[in-house]
């Protein structure tokens, strides 16, 4: 167990729809990060937020947005949802920026239809 | 560009030993990390190297030559748990954690 918690775990919805995927860092921790994880590939960075603003982005565009709250948890927000935002998203915390391991949640599988 | 590459599959037998290649190339390092996946799970961490050499855990060692752009996953000892996918990813240079990830190694462990 990491103590990172995520939710929903699996979702379904239909294209062009919205989604809020929500995440539980480790008592502690202060960084979030998010990553996206296609069926047999890699995760793929989206974002990282560091004590409530964003201080770091992967290429995704505009329509993936998030938000990390004064507990440090986060959200993951994606709009006008496409059939290939279908995919394990999870989520990373850590303690602070540098050096040391990410601690992964359990993910949230999106299906958009 | 970025780049990191590790075989895609390999198959091993039960207390044996495997060792498993990742090349990178990144606009600069701050360290590699190896996770471990198991099919519908999240990552786990097995190890982490910032300096050249071998770190050793247990049954796990990982190797690293930065100037070769090189490091490897050792396991030693192969039960059948350890059939999972094997993730390599280097931090790029920066405050933030930016981790750029291989597409994992599917490891498959027979009796």
């Amino acid at each position: 167990e990491t103590g990172v918690t995520q939710s929903p775990t699996h979702l379904i919805k239909t294209r062009g729809q919205q989604v809020t995927l929500r995440c539980s860092s480790q008592s502690g921790h202060n960084t979030v990060s998010w990553y996206q994880q296609a069926l047999g590939q890699g995760p793929q960075f989206i974002f990282q937020y560091y004590r409530e603003e964003e201080n770091g982005r992967g290429n995704f565009p505009p329509r993936f947005s998030g938000l990390q709250f004064p507990n440090y948890s986060s959200e993951l927000n994606v709009n006008a949802l496409e059939l290939d935002d279908s995919a394990l998203y999870l989520c990373a915390s850590s303690l602070g920026t540098g050096a040391g391991e990410l601690f992964f949640g359990e993910g949230s599988r999106l299906t958009v239809l | 560009g970025q780049n990191i590459d590790q075989p895609t599959e390999m198959t091993a037998t039960e207390g044996a030993i495997v060792q498993i290649n990742c090349t990178y190339q990144t606009s600069g390092f701050n360290g590699l990390f190896w996770y471990q996946q198991h099919a519908g799970e999240a990552p786990t961490f097995l190890s982490y190297n910032v300096l050249d050499g071998l770190e050793e855990k247990g049954r796990f060692s990982s190797f690293l030559s930065r100037s070769k752009g090189y490091s490897y996953l050792l396991l030693k000892e192969l039960q059948m748990k350890d059939s999972a996918s094997y993730l390599c990813a280097v931090r790029s240079a920066g405050n933030n954690r930016k981790l750029i990830w291989g597409l994992g190694t599917s490891l498959a462990v027979n009796p």
